[in-house]
């Protein structure tokens, strides 16, 4: 069972415009939560690698903060740019191996 | 920089063969997992392996076997190939030397099955 919602589950943005989107997660026996971006025709790449409530964590135009007590966390991109366009992946991570994946917000930069 | 490789970016099989995917990391990591990724319903855990010969079950086993006789390399088995098996496959790798270390991902395999 999929206990890990993404949305919106695409986004068309025109370029130059901020975007936000969502991850909700069980807030029981937390221990982190990750963010991956996945290009078309590349590897999902690592974003953030989030545990603390009340995280923010910022690469570049891209931020995200996390609320381990209600359950969620919020991807911001900033002055979408054209390779900003992929899939973002957020994951629970269960114990210290594995990961729980919601199914992805694709992100479409419109120039 | 960590490398996972996986054989084939796509493959074509038909029904009821045999399928091999592999997947081979470079950075001495315990783990490794291999997911498959499907529309709407995002990466799915098909089995994973902390340890060399070791394995565990994820949330989707039925129908594949994996194999570990090497840390570095990881293998994904369809004994009898359906349809129903077409997707994309992704292997990853992880290590315990770091808490809460992300997972570093191979380019993916397509698979259609005939």
């Amino acid at each position: 069972i999929l206990n890990v919602e993404q949305s919106p589950q695409s986004l068309h943005v025109q370029e130059g415009d901020s975007t936000n989107f969502t991850c909700s997660f069980p807030s029981s026996n937390f221990y982190a939560l990750h963010w991956y971006r996945w290009e078309t025709a590349k590897s999902p790449e690592a974003l953030f690698v989030m545990t603390l409530n009340g995280d923010e964590k910022k690469k570049g135009r891209i931020s995200a903060t996390l609320n381990t007590k209600e359950g969620y966390s919020y991807l911001y991109i900033k002055g979408s740019q054209p390779e900003d366009s992929a899939t973002y992946l957020c994951a629970r991570a269960q114990g210290a191996q594995k990961l729980v994946f919601g199914q992805g917000t694709r992100l479409t930069i419109n120039p | 920089d960590v490398k996972v490789t996986q054989s084939s970016r796509y493959l074509v099989k038909r029904t009821g063969e045999k399928v091999f995917l592999e997947c081979v990391q470079d950075m001495d990591h315990e783990n490794m997992f291999w997911y498959r990724q499907d529309p709407g319903l995002g990466l799915r855990l098909i089995y994973f392996s902390y340890d060399v010969k070791m394995k565990e079950k994820g949330d989707i086993p039925e129908g594949y076997s994996v194999s570990r006789e090497k840390k570095e390399r990881f293998s994904l088995i369809l004994e009898s190939a359906s349809t129903n098996q077409t997707s994309m496959y992704l292997c990853a790798s992880t290590t315990l030397r770091v808490s809460y270390n992300e997972q570093f991902f191979g380019p993916g395999t397509r698979l259609t099955v005939l």
